[in-house]
């Protein structure tokens, strides 16, 4: 079963608009770490954000944020204003303290942002 | 600069020829990693170590290897590459383990024919 899941494979909007990309995980761990990474068209990949599974505050970052919430085992991110600089693929991820060692990465959202 | 490089950006090759990718970091982390990206399947990690000498299987092991000889390289090694092994590759690494964030490559790309 996947264990992260990024249901927008694609998704396009105006300059300006605001976006949210989704991000439902699945664990049975009561300490686990969700991030969240740019892929921009160049190809690296950038870390956004991480957050630990004690830790459901909201977090904002100039014109982007995140929602965690235990209850629905969701961690989206939303970008507001968007600009032509946020195309890129976005990707959630998971790791999990007692299975240890592994990272499970989302399918990825491509986001185009249209000026 | 706190970097992790890997060699070759790009590369071509032939079924059953055998290849390494490189992979080095200078930040003395412990954990290092190596995913491969497809169209459509996202990251999928392929090994990993913990440190030196320690490495294991992640979700898509099966015709790679690996070696953590060093604690700043940790080299992936196609015995004998098949065509399903072309792919977009990344390592990263992360101080201590999972729990923090990953610095990745700038990628390999490899194409088998």
């Amino acid at each position: 079963a996947q264990k992260v899941t990024q249901a927008q494979t694609e998704i396009s909007v105006v300059e300006k608009e605001d976006v949210t990309l989704d991000c439902v995980y699945e664990t049975r761990d009561t300490t686990y770490y969700l991030f969240w990474y740019k892929q921009p068209p160049s190809g690296e990949l950038v870390f956004l954000i991480r957050r630990n599974s004690f830790d459901e505050q909201n977090e904002i970052s100039g014109r982007y944020s995140w929602n965690f919430q235990k209850s629905t085992s969701s961690f989206n991110f939303t970008i507001t204003a968007s600009q032509v600089v946020d195309s890129a693929v976005y990707f959630c991820a998971l790791s999990e303290a007692r299975t240890g060692n592994q990272f499970y990465f989302g399918t990825g959202t491509s986001l185009t942002v249209i000026p | 600069e706190a970097q992790v490089t890997q060699n070759p950006r790009y590369l071509i090759t032939v079924t059953g020829k055998k290849l390494t990718v490189t992979c080095s970091q200078n930040m003395n982390h412990e954990y290092m990693s190596w995913y491969r990206q497809d169209p459509g399947l996202g990251l999928r990690q392929i090994y990993y170590s913990m440190n030196v000498e320690v490495t294991d299987k992640g979700d898509v092991p099966e015709g790679y290897k690996v070696s953590r000889k060093e604690k700043r390289n940790f080299p992936l090694i196609l015995e004998s590459p098949s065509p399903n092994q072309t792919s977009l590759y990344f390592c990263a690494s992360s101080f201590g383990g999972t729990d923090t964030e990953a610095f990745f490559g700038q990628g390999t790309r490899l194409t088998v024919v």
